[in-house]
C-alpha cells in the first residue's frame, strides 16, 4: 500500500458528462501529481500541485481542471467527456515538489466513457 | 523535453530465468524510478535510483548517469513478476516522463 488513496476505483459514464476524481496524498506529502494512462499515449503527466498551488502543467486538455485543497487532497475534474478520455488516471504524491523526491502512486481510477 | 526509451518492448521468460531491462534517457536527470505495473493496473515502486546500484531481493538496478542509462535486473523470475516495467525520469523537478515500458510475461 503506497499510502495514496484514489476514489472511485472505477467510473463508467457517458459522452458529454462531467466527473470528478479524488486523490488523498500520503500523510505529510505536499505535492500531488496527476497522470493519464491510455492505450495509445502511454503514461502522460497532466498537472502538478504543491501545497495548494499549481506548479506545472503537462498535456492537460482545457476540458480538464484540477485543484488541491487546504487539507492537501486533490480533485481532477473532467468535463464534456469524449470516448477518447477513457483511460486509467493516476495520482501520485511526494514529500515536496523537487526532483529529488520519490513519487508514490495511488491505485488509479479507471474511467470508461461510453 | 527529455526522451525515454526502454528495451526490449516485450519479453517472455520461463520461470527461473534471469532478465535485464534497459532504460535510456536523453538528458541528465535528478530522479529516476523503476515501477512495476501489475495485471490489475497498480504501479508499484521498485527503485529510486538516479545513480549507483541498489538491490532488493531478486531485483537490482543500476543507473549510469554519465552515460544516461539504467538497467533493471530480475533474477530467478516468478510468474508474479509478470506485468509491465516502466522507468520514469525527472530532470526539472516538475514531473515524471515515463518510458513506453517493457511487457514481461513469465511462464510457469
Amino acid at each position: 500500500d503506497s499510502g495514496v488513496t484514489q476514489t472511485p476505483k472505477h467510473l463508467i459514464t457517458a459522452t458529454g458528462q462531467r466527473v470528478t476524481l479524488r486523490c488523498s496524498p500520503r500523510s505529510g506529502d505536499l505535492s500531488v501529481y496527476w497522470y493519464q494512462q491510455s492505450l495509445d499515449q502511454g503514461l502522460q503527466f497532466l498537472i502538478h500541485y504543491y501545497n495548494g498551488e499549481e506548479r506545472a502543467k503537462g498535456n492537460i486538455l482545457e476540458r480538464f481542471s484540477a485543484q488541491q485543497f487546504p487539507d492537501l487532497h486533490s480533485e481532477l475534474n473532467l468535463s464534456s467527456l469524449e470516448l477518447g478520455d477513457s483511460a486509467l488516471y493516476f495520482c501520485a504524491s511526494s514529500a515536496s515538489g523537487g526532483a529529488l523526491n520519490i513519487q508514490y502512486f495511488g491505485a488509479g481510477t479507471r474511467l470508461s466513457v461510453l | 523535453g527529455i526522451q525515454v526509451e526502454q528495451s526490449p518492448p516485450d519479453l517472455i521468460l520461463q520461470e527461473g530465468a534471469n532478465s535485464t531491462l534497459r532504460c535510456n534517457f536523453s538528458d541528465s536527470v535528478n530522479n529516476l524510478q523503476w515501477f512495476h505495473q501489475n495485471p490489475w493496473g497498480q504501479l508499484i515502486n521498485l527503485f529510486y535510483i538516479p545513480s549507483g546500484t541498489k538491490q532488493n531481493g531478486r531485483l537490482s538496478a543500476t543507473t549510469v548517469a554519465t552515460e544516461r542509462y539504467s538497467l533493471l535486473y530480475i533474477s530467478s523470475s516468478q510468474t508474479t513478476d509478470s506485468g509491465v516495467y516502466f522507468c520514469a525520469v525527472d530532470n526539472y523537478g516538475q514531473n515524471f516522463v515515463f518510458g513506453p515500458g517493457t511487457r514481461l510475461s513469465v511462464l510457469p
